[in-house]
């Protein structure tokens, strides 16, 4: 069965930096597009950042763009965010899911998600 | 891109049928039949209900249905069971050529 696995949250003080990683299991990586989206304590679902199949194309939510890093290595199964420059607003919890419905050279739905990692910025 | 509006809340008894409207604007909802919905029980990550408007995905029971009409779309759950209380998001692709999602329904099964 489809897995997703993230870990590498925690806590960071405002400027600092994290690597969050994500495990893919039970289906063909490298075959699927994938993405970060992200939850603030209590709020809604916000979309981060998205990557094709190899890598070439990578979208990001202009609320991340330069400060955010995402990447892929499909010999691991590994789906990666390197998040600098971190903010207050940028505490949350990290999903990282399988991207589909494909339109417009980006995902419209996502149909496999993980379990979260909690990434809290506070000094 | 401003979040869709979705009410915050809404409840229904065992076996009845609830409906969570989620509402855009022209230039997502209106345009596009690119609207999702993902059911989040406490603690969880999201789980796919519907995708592009009233697509089931496999494994999905055929109590959740999908709809649109012109701005807004809706979810709606018949013969409700107590393990669908959870949190209900909307998606939908945008003309910027993002995916923005609501902000969330909290279904109470009573």
């Amino acid at each position: 069965q489809v897995q997703l696995v993230e870990s590498g949250g925690g806590l960071v003080k405002p400027g600092g930096s994290l690597r969050l990683s994500c495990a893919a299991s039970g289906f063909t990586f490298s075959a699927y597009h994938m993405s970060w989206i992200r939850q603030a304590p209590g709020k809604g679902l916000e979309w981060v950042s998205y990557i094709t199949t190899s890598g070439s194309t990578i979208y990001y939510a202009d609320s991340v763009r330069g400060r955010f890093t995402i990447s892929r290595d499909n010999a691991k199964n590994s789906l990666s965010l390197h998040v600098n420059s971190l903010r207050a607003e940028d505490t949350a919890v990290y999903y990282c899911a399988r991207a589909r419905g494909i339109y417009g050279s980006v995902p419209t739905y996502f149909d496999y998600w993980g379990q979260g990692t909690l990434v809290t910025v506070s000094s | 891109q401003s979040a869709l509006t979705q009410p915050p809340s809404v409840s229904g008894s065992p076996g009845q049928s609830v409906t969570i409207s989620c509402t855009g604007t022209n230039s997502d909802v209106g345009s596009y039949n690119r609207v999702s919905w993902y059911q989040q029980p406490p603690g969880t990550g999201p789980k796919l209900m519907i995708y592009e408007v009233g697509n089931r995905p496999s494994g999905v029971p055929d109590r959740f249905s999908g709809s649109k009409s012109g701005n807004t779309a809706s979810l709606t759950i018949s013969g409700l069971q107590a393990e669908d209380e959870a949190d209900y998001y909307c998606s939908s692709y945008t003309s910027s050529s993002t995916t923005v999602f609501g902000g969330g329904t909290k279904l109470t099964v009573l």
